[in-house]
């Protein structure tokens, strides 16, 4: 089992452009989540996803943020457009009964 | 908001002494776990405690929770400099029937060799 897997591990962009955050989810895990970690604000949850339906995306501080679930072994988050105040670490998550697993996180620095 | 407050903020201890951790929350809960997470990396699931226990040990490591003080602690026994890393509690709250987990801000501690 490789465990939750995100892409990039890490991500240098200019502000303004737009952000794509992969994430593959451990199969049979039927929710995902998306965090944010900064130092200020430490662990957000931004939205996740129950079989694939986004559940509660009320934790997503802009409109510039969305996140899709296509099927149930691949989620993006995309900012568009990004700004410095969005560099953080982002995290994947997915659970089933038994537990959470997180991912390695993508390192996102907007200069 | 915030579901989770850690305190200590920061903790420093030499190698060998016991790491005393603690959570408070501020809604009736599922469950509680706590995880670690190392400078760099993503955050490892340590423990789970359900509402309806009070103790559970797990090698080193032994978790309490409080209900009625909407607390738990987090003892680490016997440190090693291995230890060193952030821990943070996460709640699963009974309103959320799909395990969304709000996290503390954690503590981050040191074990010094």
């Amino acid at each position: 089992d490789a465990g939750v897997i995100q892409s990039p591990r890490h991500e240098v962009t200019e502000m303004g452009q737009e952000v794509t955050l992969r994430c593959k989810p451990i199969s049979g895990h039927n929710s995902l989540f998306w965090y944010r970690q900064t130092m200020m604000r430490g662990l957000e949850l931004l939205i996740y996803f129950n079989n694939n339906v986004p559940i509660d995306d009320s934790g997503m501080p802009e409109d510039r943020f969305s996140a899709k679930m296509p099927n149930a072994s691949f989620s993006t988050l995309k900012i568009q457009p990004s700004e410095p105040r969005d560099s953080a670490v982002y995290f994947c998550a997915s659970s089933n009964r038994f537990g959470y697993t997180f991912g390695s996180g993508t390192r996102l620095t907007v200069v | 908001s915030q579901q989770g407050e850690e305190d200590p903020q920061a903790l420093s201890i030499q190698e060998g002494e016991n790491a005393t951790m603690n959570c408070s929350y501020k809604t009736s809960i599922n469950n509680l776990q706590w995880y670690r997470q190392n400078s760099g990396r993503g955050l490892v699931h340590l423990i789970l405690i359900r509402s309806n226990e009070r103790e559970k040990h797990s090698g080193r490591l032994r978790v309490t929770l409080d209900t009625s003080k909407k607390s738990s602690s987090l003892l680490i026994t016997a440190s090693r400099a291995a230890d060193t890393a952030s821990y943070f509690c996460a709640t699963d709250a009974v309103t959320s029937n799909t395990g969304k987990l709000i996290f503390g801000q954690g503590t981050t501690l040191q074990v010094k060799p």
